[in-house]
């Protein structure tokens, strides 16, 4: 079964401090993994995603992760958060197979609070 | 480009009354739909997905059902709504691998009252 945990409940930060926020799935099919962030009463947006290649993806407003297999991780950073970057941030795995059709098993969500 | 609309944003209704909310979506042809339910601190949970008209598959048992009357369309429904169906309510629509991504609408904030 596939499984999404996210370490951190809450993760507080200084303006222009770098960041990571950390996630590790558990899947025992082919791995599609994403984060989305998710501002007050609003749907989610992506963030970036991991499908194939290069284990470095990088995505909007400066975000990046790495996809590490053998750790089963997909860290997200930001080397210098602003006052904006306040959300909640969700890390997925996207299953396909096994009568799964794209279902989205996502971490139970990390708030990022930016303080000045 | 694709657009997902979702409404209506918020609804208060009461305990025993029936529910229905809609989503669709724009440029796009025979999607993969899903319905997702966020409660406060449970996260975000499946409920419904469908890969064509009239199919649909549940996650969880529930007092909710989900209807796809056209190719664009999807329907959250109940008949009885209960204190706790309270959330956030998400449809989303996917494409599949290997340029697989999901979609999300505004989202519906439900209160159960």
């Amino acid at each position: 079964a596939q499984s999404v945990t996210q370490l951190d409940s809450q993760v507080p930060v200084f303006e222009e401090a770098p960041v990571e926020l950390r996630c590790n799935y558990s899947s025992s099919v082919s791995v599609y993994l994403f984060w989305y962030v998710q501002y007050p009463n609003q749907g989610l947006q992506l963030l970036l995603k991991y499908l194939s290649g290069s284990t470095l993806v990088k995505g909007i407003n400066g975000f990046e992760a790495e996809f590490n297999k053998s750790q089963t991780s997909f860290h997200l950073r930001k080397p210098s958060v602003h006052i904006s970057d306040t959300a909640e941030y969700f890390c997925a795995v996207s299953v396909w197979g096994g009568g799964s059709q794209g279902n989205l098993i996502f971490g139970k969500g990390t708030k990022l609070s930016v303080k000045p | 480009s694709q657009t997902i609309h979702q409404w209506p944003a918020t609804l208060v209704q009461p305990v025993g009354s029936p529910l229905s909310l809609e989503c669709t979506v724009e440029g796009t042809s025979n999607p993969n739909l899903y319905w997702y339910r966020q409660a406060a601190g449970r996260g975000l949970q499946l409920l419904f997905y469908s890969v064509g008209i009239g199919q649909i598959s549940s996650e969880v048992p529930q007092n909710l059902s989900a209807s796809r009357p056209q190719d664009r369309q999807f329907i959250l429904s109940s008949k009885k709504l209960l204190l706790s169906d309270s959330g956030f309510y998400l449809c989303a629509w996917a494409t599949g691998p290997p340029n697989t991504e999901a979609f999300f609408g505004q989202g519906t904030r439900l209160t159960v009252v």
